[in-house]
């Protein structure tokens, strides 16, 4: 079946502009994270939805950063008045949930804000 | 001191050797370890997963851990110029906040024809 998909696969967009990032999860998965990998930096952890739940947003940045998910499924990651630090490829999973469940990752949105 | 530590490299090998991937960690809440591939711009795909020390072998790869040394280890044997990416391992604990990954800086391979 179809994997994670993320759009736009690559945004450029000057500082102060907002940016809307989409994913759309594998069918069925109850779980959905946003990751962000910066240069040298690795991946880490910005928020997780869990079915109906409220959101864990311990790993969001700033109050600039913030999430929804509509309907148990699709999300959208919305960074406001983008800064050049929040150049990043940012990178969205789903899981079916549970604690050995696999998480599946999308190709990722490369953010580049000039 | 970052809670995972991994030597980010480059690594570069010719084809059919041995390769060693390497991650320390200091939080002994880690009870779930990981190792995911990620081809250049696409997304981390899963390779290995455990939960106890000792090793656990899929094919070429065998996955080691040592959780009285908090350190874990990925080998690839008879490298293949496809294996070429980067190797990032992975954590979780196993209660709270168990849903999240902690990920090391990931070791960048080139396995040479």
């Amino acid at each position: 079946g179809a994997g994670v998909s993320q759009s736009p696969s690559n945004k450029v967009t000057e500082k102060g502009k907002d940016v809307e990032l989409r994913c759309d999860p594998i069918s069925g998965h109850t779980a959905l994270y946003w990751y962000r990998q910066s240069l040298g930096q690795g991946l880490e952890f910005l928020i997780y939805f869990q079915g109906n739940s409220a959101p864990d947003k311990s790993g969001l940045p700033s109050d600039r950063f913030s999430a929804e998910r509509t309907g148990g499924s699709v999300s959208t990651l919305t960074i406001q008045r983008t800064q050049q630090e929040d150049s990043a490829v940012y990178l969205c999973a789903s899981s079916r949930g549970g604690l050995r469940d696999e998480q599946f990752f999308g190709p990722g949105t490369r953010l580049t804000v000039l | 001191q970052k809670e995972v530590e991994q030597d980010p490299g480059p690594l570069s090998v010719p084809e059919g050797a041995i390769v060693s991937l390497n991650c320390t960690y200091s939080n002994s809440a880690f009870q779930y370890f990981m190792w995911y591939r990620q081809y250049s711009r696409k997304g981390p795909e899963l390779l290995m997963y455990t939960y106890s020390s000792g090793n656990k072998e899929d094919g070429r790869f065998t996955a080691q851990v040592d959780k009285s040394s908090k350190y874990i280890s990925l080998f690839i044997r008879d490298s293949q110029p496809s294996d070429s990416a980067t190797y990032l391992c992975a954590m979780r604990n196993s209660g709270g906040s168990n849903y999240k990954l902690t990920f090391g800086k990931g070791t960048l391979l080139t396995v040479n024809p």
